[in-house]
């Protein structure tokens, strides 16, 4: 069935870097939502992105839909400690397929 | 106005047994969805219904049936526990099903153990 590759699984950073998590899919994409996860908590809803070429912002973080509707990133300026969690991308075409997600881990 | 509720929060089983989670939401969403997250992965698809008396299954059904016999109410039954159930169940909620753009709206969760 349809697969979204989404990397790294991981990502440490120092308090202050960036962030940057990728979502892939061999299939054109009818949309593309992004979600977080604090941990203990339960996924919630941050974007969505329709239309081809899309850039969104939220304050620190800025989200793409690429040209093909292929893949799509979201990428975290100045990452703050609020900032951790693990974010997913779910691409939403006959189903809504979750990537594994990407875990933002701050470094002590 | 609640959002989507699911109880119990923590659950523990033998293998066997029987359960059922329940979920709620207070939302008049069409589409709700229940899924499994294991250690480290993203979310799994059990099962969906797009309306009162329709469901169908997702990408890992087998052990689970749900019902929807209201639009509020979305319970997923766990037929013979097996310790590779032991897992978080989330269930969610939307306005539309894919392939809309639809936000979901998620429960606090379902923590299960099966020993």
């Amino acid at each position: 069935g349809q697969q979204v590759m989404q990397i790294p699984q991981y990502q440490h950073v120092q308090e202050g870097e960036d962030f940057t998590t990728y979502c892939n899919s061999s299939t054109t994409l009818s949309n593309i939502q992004w979600y977080k996860q604090r941990p203990g908590g339960h996924p919630v809803f941050l974007i969505q992105l329709v239309k081809s070429g899309e850039v969104k912002k939220q304050k620190r973080l800025t989200f793409q839909f690429g040209e093909a509707k292929k893949n799509s990133s979201l990428h975290i300026t100045a990452t703050q400690t609020t900032d951790v969690g693990t974010y997913f991308c779910a691409a939403s075409n006959y189903q809504l397929i979750w990537g594994a997600g990407t875990k933002l881990i701050i470094k002590p | 106005n609640a959002g989507v509720t699911q109880t119990p929060k923590f659950q523990v089983l033998k293998t066997g047994q029987s359960m059922t989670l329940q979920c709620a939401q207070d939302m008049n969403h069409e589409y709700m969805s229940w899924y499994r997250q294991d250690p480290g992965m993203g979310l799994r698809l059990i099962h969906y219904s797009v309306g009162a008396g329709i469901t169908d299954q997702g990408e890992v059904p087998n052990g689970y049936n749900v019902s929807r016999s209201t639009t509020e109410d979305f319970p997923l039954r766990l037929l013979s526990a097996a310790p590779s159930q032991t897992s978080v169940y989330f269930c969610a909620s939307s306005y539309l099903g894919p392939p809309a753009a639809d936000t979901q709206y998620f429960g606090p969760g379902t923590r299960l153990t099966v020993l």
